[in-house]
């Protein structure tokens, strides 16, 4: 079964540009969240999509969005990107049963300049 | 809502010594507690989770953890360190309701492997 999917891999952007990232689900999996790594602030949830609804999100501002296609494949966008926007951004799949634990691609690894 | 703390930034240990990385949880018991491992420039893969059917639980690569509800601790032990364990750990708890909704992560825990 092939893994979380996540591209691209690495990303360089300037101040004030705008980015948009993608996540492959595992295939059957419906729920995709994502999540910001920092050195700073650790590892922060951003937000949570199912079935094409997001159902949660974390505390970030409206820069930041998201969406789910009707594949389960995700997309979130960062615009007027910020120097503190660099950061490791991960995405996660589950098949949000109870016991269906997250499983996490290898990230998108966003640089600001 | 619940959260995690992992006491200590750093944890240094030779090849072939016990491992042990602390995570307690917040007072209420989680219903989910996972472990997860990040190696340089990777994702998170899954070590181990609780789900209240056994205290004492085994992951992969020779690592276990015992929930302790007396302690609200959920440590993450491995007996014999390889060097291969160097990676940075993390202990996580779901926010609300189920297994995958809305992780809470620890500041995560630098496992170094001296030869």
């Amino acid at each position: 079964k092939a893994g979380v999917t996540q591209t691209p891999r690495y990303l360089i952007k300037t101040r004030g540009q705008q980015v948009t990232l993608s996540c492959s689900p595992i295939s059957g999996h419906r729920s995709v969240s994502w999540y910001q790594q920092t050195p700073g602030q650790g590892l922060q949830f951003l937000f949570e999509y199912f079935s094409e609804t997001q159902r949660n999100k974390g505390n970030f501002p409206g820069r930041f969005s998201g969406r789910q296609f009707s594949n389960s494949r995700s997309e979130m966008n960062v615009s007027t990107l910020e120097l503190g926007d660099s950061a490791l951004y991960l995405c996660a799949s589950s098949s949000r049963g109870q016991g269906g634990e997250a499983f996490f691609g290898q990230g998108t690894r966003l640089t600001v300049v | 809502a619940q959260s995690v703390t992992q006491l200590g930034s750093h944890v240094s240990v030779s090849e072939g010594a016990l491992v042990l990385l602390r995570c307690n949880y917040s007072s209420s018991v989680p219903p989910y507690l996972f472990w997860y491992v990040q190696y340089p420039n990777q994702g998170l893969q899954l070590l181990l989770k609780y789900t209240s059917a056994a205290t004492l639980v085994k992951g992969i690569n020779g690592f276990e953890a015992e929930f302790k509800k007396s302690e609200t601790s959920f440590h993450l032990t491995k007996p014999s360190a390889h060097m291969s364990d160097a990676a940075e750990y993390f202990c996580a708890v779901p926010r609300h309701g189920g297994a995958n909704s809305k992780l809470t992560f620890g500041k995560g825990i630098t496992l170094s492997v001296r030869p």
